[in-house]
């Protein structure tokens, strides 16, 4: 099973609103990955995390906040966010020492 | 020099024929070459990735080409079927100094037509 599940599948925020992603795997991978896509773009790297320790932030806003609570579960605290953050939010995961990402379906995210 | 550049920027194919989208990267320091396959709405999906000290991999109707003296590599589907139409990435992996980072490709969008 390469599943990797993402929640909710929309979201409409407002700039004042605080609001969470969630991302699930039951695959054992220790790295887990989100990244930002925008329409008709490549995705774009935001964070990696591996054995639940932040190990990249690719110099992202402090309006997102990433956590990871165990192996199994990724989370992206929004807070504060611009119309331009309105993007789909992949999260992906893998084993530590393998290269093959597995990405999630993605949230639909919308700022207004 | 973190870059790939894939081309073409779109595809149209006829039922039946090959496609072909190819991929080229300076970084010496890539390691593994994977391509993503995109449809609407939904999150990429791994199609095929090939290592270097390997020239060509195949599965099913997909095929790898790479030439690692060129620092290239292309995606070669055959016998393309519509529901073969979707956003294609190529994309390049660094380990250990890159921490486990895929760089991608900018995308093809292939139609395939009946």
């Amino acid at each position: 099973d390469t599943e990797v599940t993402q929640t909710p599948k929309h979201l409409v925020m407002g700039m004042t609103n605080k609001k969470s992603l969630k991302c699930e795997q039951h695959m054992g991978h220790r790295a887990m990955y989100w990244y930002k896509q925008k329409a008709k773009k490549p995705p774009e790297l935001m964070f990696v995390y591996s054995y639940e320790k932040l190990s990249i932030n690719e110099s992202v806003p402090s309006r997102f906040s990433p956590e990871c609570p165990n192996s199994s579960l990724l989370n992206l605290h929004l807070h504060a966010l611009q119309p331009e953050d309105s993007a789909l939010y992949l999260c992906a995961s893998s084993q530590e020492q393998r290269y093959e990402q597995y990405f999630g379906p993605g949230t639909r995210l919308t700022v207004t | 020099q973190q870059q790939v550049k894939q081309s073409p920027q779109s595809l149209i194919v006829q039922k039946g024929g090959i496609s072909i989208i190819n991929c080229a990267y300076e970084n010496t320091a890539f390691d593994y070459f994977p391509w993503y396959q995109q449809f609407p709405g939904k999150g990429p999906a791994l199609l095929i990735a090939i290592r270097p000290d390997v020239s060509e991999k195949k599965e099913g109707r997909f095929t790898i080409s790479f030439n690692k003296s060129a620092k290239q590599f292309s995606l070669h589907i055959m016998d393309s079927q519509p529901g073969d139409s979707a956003t294609y990435f190529c994309a390049a992996h660094q380990t250990p100094g890159g921490g486990n980072k895929l760089t991608f490709g900018t995308g093809t969008q292939l139609k395939v037509e009946l």
